[in-house]
Formats: structure tokens, C-alpha cells, sequence
């Protein structure tokens, strides 16, 4: 069955510390791969998608993203986190099955130490 | 930008309420969702729906129905809420005709059923 993982529920970082949020997932097909922000109170927000082409994506804030087949991993990086960083975090999965269904991960709650 | 609105951010009914949750987005996506989101769940799809009047059900349908009557409106209902249904609860949007069209998500709706 197709799914997402993110190993880490909680990361806690100094500000200024470089990051990065683990994500795996099982899918057959080469997947479209996203990661997802989501403020306090808030909705998601896109950080960056991965359809094709180059490994390493670019997203807002800072954010990249390398995809890794062989290790069937898309994680999000950051060189040095700012305290608005502090979030949860979601990996996901989309057009799964040729469908419009997105696979979540179950988040990743991001601390930033001041 | 996309602009995802749901009618409430915060909701409390009581326990056999019948409970309508709005959204509507402005930009003539075809593609509509509703997730649940819980602690250590994620997100899980509820209902998602393709076009008017069209709807296909999600991981977690159970207690839930929808409703599309106009392109830019999707309506969640719950037939008779329980405290099982205490959650937030997440609408999205995406492009019409691609599945890997990223979500835009409105800010959700925490119900509360007591």
C-alpha cells in the first residue's frame, strides 16, 4: 500500500542551526512529492513540489528538497532556521493511483530555541 | 493567490446536531477536498469532489456526506455529529485535469462536539 513516513513526531533546533525533516514514502510509480507548512491556527502551506527533472528543488523561505529513488526519501532542508520557522511540517504523496488523492505524513512539529 | 475560505474557524455543537461546515475558493479550481486532521493521524481525506454535483469518497467517509452545487462551494456535512467527530477539519482546492496539482488549503474549522 502506498504510503508516507515521517519518522521524527518532534525536532527542536537553535536558531541559526541547519535543519532537516526525514521523509519517506512507498509508492510504485515515480511520485509527485510535496512538503506542506502549517502555522499555529493555520491552513497548509506549499513549500516546494518535486514532479520530474532535477533532484533538488527549491522552495519558499528557504526550503529545498532532495529526492533520493533509492532511497525512496524526499527530505526538506534548511541551512539555518529562523525562529517564524517553528511549525509542523507535512511530506505528502499526490496524484496517487491516477487520482486526485493525496498521501499524508503524520507531520513533523519543528521547536526553534532562541 | 488562491484564497480558500472556510465560514468558521471555530465551531461547538452538541452531540445528534446535523452540522454544516462551508467552503468556497475563488479561483474556478474544479478540484475540491476535505480532510480531517488529528494529532498523529495527519491529514485523512474525507470527501473529495471532481466537478459539480460529483463527489467520490475519501479514507474516512463514515458519519460525513458532501455537498457541490456550485463550482466554488463544498459543503461538508455531518448527518449527526458525535464527539468522535471532535477535530479540526481542512478544505482544499486544486487545478482542474492534473493530479499533481498542488492543494490550497483554507485556515479550518476546529469543531468541537460536546
Amino acid at each position: 500500500a502506498q504510503s508516507v513516513t515521517q519518522p521524527d513526531i518532534h525536532i527542536t533546533v537553535s536558531e541559526g542551526a541547519s535543519l532537516e525533516l526525514r521523509c519517506n514514502y512507498s509508492y510504485g510509480a515515480t511520485p509527485y512529492l510535496f512538503w506542506y507548512v502549517q502555522s499555529p491556527g493555520q491552513g497548509l502551506q506549499l513549500l516546494l513540489k518535486y514532479f520530474s527533472g532535477d533532484t533538488l528543488v527549491q522552495g519558499i523561505k528557504g526550503f529545498e528538497a532532495e529526492f533520493k529513488r533509492s532511497q525512496s526519501s524526499f527530505n526538506l532542508r534548511k541551512p539555518s532556521v529562523h525562529w517564524s520557522d517553528a511549525a509542523e511540517y507535512f511530506c505528502a504523496v499526490g496524484g496517487t493511483s491516477g487520482t486526485y488523492k493525496y498521501i499524508f505524513g503524520t507531520g513533523t512539529r519543528l521547536k526553534v530555541l532562541a | 493567490d488562491v484564497k480558500v475560505t472556510q465560514s468558521s474557524r471555530y465551531l461547538v455543537k452538541r452531540t445528534g446536531e446535523k452540522v454544516f461546515l462551508e467552503c468556497v475558493q475563488d479561483m474556478d479550481h474544479e478540484n475540491m477536498f476535505w480532510y480531517r486532521q488529528d494529532p498523529g493521524l495527519g491529514l485523512r481525506l474525507i470527501y473529495f469532489s471532481y466537478d459539480v454535483k460529483m463527489k467520490e469518497k475519501g479514507d474516512i467517509p463514515e458519519g460525513y456526506s458532501v455537498s457541490r452545487e456550485k463550482k466554488e462551494r463544498f459543503s461538508l456535512i455531518l448527518e449527526s455529529a458525535s464527539t468522535n467527530q471532535t477535530s479540526m477539519y481542512l478544505c482544499a482546492s486544486s487545478s482542474p485535469g492534473q493530479y499533481n496539482s498542488p492543494l490550497h488549503f483554507g485556515n479550518g474549522t476546529r469543531l468541537t462536539v460536546t
